[in-house]
């Protein structure tokens, strides 16, 4: 059972443009959310986090979105640049509970 | 600061043998996560260390096990290895067990033959 779902396996972005990475979940506990970037031959690097009590967390060029009601967390990455490129996974954990459920993945490619 | 180390970064065996990695996490981490990735599974749990004692378990069957020793350091071992275990394996580690920002070391990829 599949709690964290990224339905996009992949996307292709104009650089420049705004890169928009969709996550559902299932499990109304979670109430923390990351997204991780992870090139090939690396492991994930962790971007950008937000807590179940807020619906928005901005840092830089990158921002999460959070609906709680809709059980939904989005991702946007405003300009998109090309070492914007790489599989995005998001993850959720319950507080209190060291482990993640990750999503399966999407793979952004920016195209110059 | 270095980051978290896992090492072999590949490895090869064959059915039937067992395998042990390493994770070295970063200084003054004292939870380390073991996470397995497949294509089209993502990222799955296999367990937590903090302080020498496993917290958290993931799904796995029995001859997946792992320890933690006094300087954080972790070891994952597999024994009785099946084709389906081929896989990259991620440690994580952070500051304390909540994991709002674990750092992953780059991987072990573990092929089966």
């Amino acid at each position: 059972d599949q709690q964290v779902k990224q339905n996009s396996p992949s996307l292709s972005v104009q650089e420049g443009r705004i890169s928009i990475l969709n996550c559902d979940y299932t499990n109304s506990m979670f109430d923390y959310f990351l997204w991780y970037k992870k090139y090939p031959a690396e492991g994930p690097t962790f971007l950008i986090s937000i807590s179940s009590i807020k619906d928005k967390n901005e840092d830089g060029r990158f921002t999460v979105f959070l609906n709680k009601s809709a059980k939904h967390l989005s991702l946007h990455i405003v300009p998109s640049q090309p070492g914007d490129s790489a599989v995005y996974f998001c993850a959720a954990s319950l507080f209190g509970n060291e482990k993640l459920t990750f999503g399966t993945g999407t793979r952004l490619t920016i195209i110059p | 600061k270095a980051g978290v180390t896992q090492t072999p970064r590949y490895l090869i065996k064959t059915r039937g043998q067992q395998v042990t990695l390493s994770c070295s996490p970063i200084s003054g981490h004292r939870s380390v996560s073991w996470y397995q990735q497949t294509p089209g599974q993502g990222l799955q749990f296999l367990f937590e260390y903090f302080s020498e004692t496993q917290r958290n378990k993931g799904n796995f069957p029995g001859r997946f096990s792992g320890r933690q020793f006094s300087n954080s350091r972790s070891e994952m071992n597999v024994s009785t290895l099946e084709l389906g275990d081929s896989a990259l394996y991620l440690c994580a580690s952070s500051e304390q067990p909540l994991n709002t920002e674990a750092f992953f070391g780059q991987g072990t990829r573990l092929t089966v033959v």
